[in-house]
Formats: structure tokens, sequence, C-alpha cells
């Protein structure tokens, strides 16, 4: 059973970079895509951005250049940096794989395991 | 960005009641879509996939229909463990995109 694990500090200050990792247990690291998602609080979901077991990325423009995914498949693990962070990226930061469904052609891409979260607060 | 609005944002039922909660893409995105359930304070769990593919270890009563612009979740009848905030997500093209979200809430 692959298990997810955010870890990383809970506070930041701000104009400093956000830096998390997920750590993944129970499976290799080197299957699969993999994913950030954060949540500011009492608000929605937002996807940041994913990074692939060969190291391709994307990420959301929302964010412009501030975000880099990035994996050590040798620690079977990856990370999330984002830079210049504000009081507008507190939140929720998960971490989650990313997984392909394909059928008739077509292929489909699954959210199927998320670790339980960490909060991030950006304060002085 | 696609922009995806869910209706309602909030409603409220009673226990064995028919839910039903529609999520609107403002271009079309063939089925890429998936539906999650939240529970307060925990990590989104994924319900539906491909507009109508139920994931594995899901209850039947939770199912999923739609194509192109308009997609419905329906929960055929409410358990208590339901309650909870439904998240629509296309990932047809990035970036992906999430639903505002609808909270369902006990009668």
């Amino acid at each position: 059973q692959v298990q997810l694990q955010e870890s990383g500090p809970g506070l930041v200050k701000p104009s400093e970079t956000l830096s998390l990792t997920c750590t993944v247990s129970g499976g290799s690291i080197s299957s699969h895509y993999w994913s950030w998602i954060r949540q500011p609080p009492g608000k929605g979901l937002e996807w940041i951005g994913y990074i692939s077991y060969s190291g391709s990325t994307n990420y959301n423009p929302s964010l412009n250049s501030r975000v880099t995914i990035s994996i050590d498949t040798s620690k079977n693990q990856f990370s999330l940096k984002l830079s210049s962070v504000t009081a507008a990226d507190t939140a929720v930061y998960y971490c989650a794989r990313r997984v392909p469904y394909c059928s008739g052609g077509s292929c489909y891409s699954l959210l199927d395991v998320w670790g339980k979260g960490t909060t991030v607060t950006v304060s002085s | 960005a696609i922009q995806m609005t869910q209706s309602p944002s909030s409603l409220s039922a009673s226990v064995g009641d028919r839910v039903t909660i529609t999520c609107r893409a403002s271009q079309g995105i063939r089925n890429d879509l998936g539906w999650y359930q939240q529970k307060p304070g925990k990590a989104p769990n994924l319900l539906i996939y491909a507009a109508s593919s139920l994931q594995s270890g899901v209850p039947s009563r939770f199912s999923g229909s739609g194509s192109g612009t308009d997609f419905t979740l329906t929960i055929s009848s409410l358990q208590p463990e339901d309650f909870a905030t439904y998240y629509c997500l296309q990932d047809y093209n990035y970036p992906w995109t999430f639903g505002q979200g609808t909270k369902v809430e006990i009668k």
C-alpha cells in the first residue's frame, strides 16, 4: 500500500522560500507521476504542478516562475519549492500520486493516493 | 485556464436522500473529469474518474455522468459518512483546475 508523507517547516517568513518534501513509502517513485496541490484556509483546492519519474514537469501558470518541483529517486522523495512567498501562500499543502487510466483509445489521469497534508503559514 | 463551476455551493439533505451535484466546464473537456470527496481536516479522496468510472473501494451509491461541458455526481441514497465537501477536477489540459466545491450538510 503506497503512502505519502509531506514534511517541512510549518512557518515561513514573507519573501522567503517555502520548501516541502513528500516521501513515498510502500512503492517505488520511479513508476508514476507526482503532484502538489494546496488549499488555503477555508477555501478550495488548487493544483500546483506535477513531476514525472524522469523529471519532466508542468506548473500552474498562476504561480508564475516561483515554483519548482524536483525528484530524488534514490530517496523515494519529491519536493516543492515556492519562492517569494506572501500571506496568500498560507495553505495546507498536499502531495499526491498521479496514475494513468487508458480505455477506448483515451487516457485519463487520477490522483489516487494523497498525503495527509501539511500546514504552512507565511508570517513574520 | 479552464474554469470549473459547481452547483450548488452547498446543500442540506437527509440520510437516504438522492443528491445530485453538477459541474460545468468553460469549454469542452471530453470526459476528462474526476470527483473527489473531502472531509474536514482530511485529504481529498478519489471517487470517480473519467467522468463515470467508479474508483476501486468506493460504494456503488456514488455515480458520475456527463461529457463535454456538463457533468453530474449522484449519491443515490445519502449515508451519514457522506456528509463532506465534493470537488470536480478537470484533467483535460493544463493547468488542471478544480471546481469551487459543494458542501453537503445534514438537514
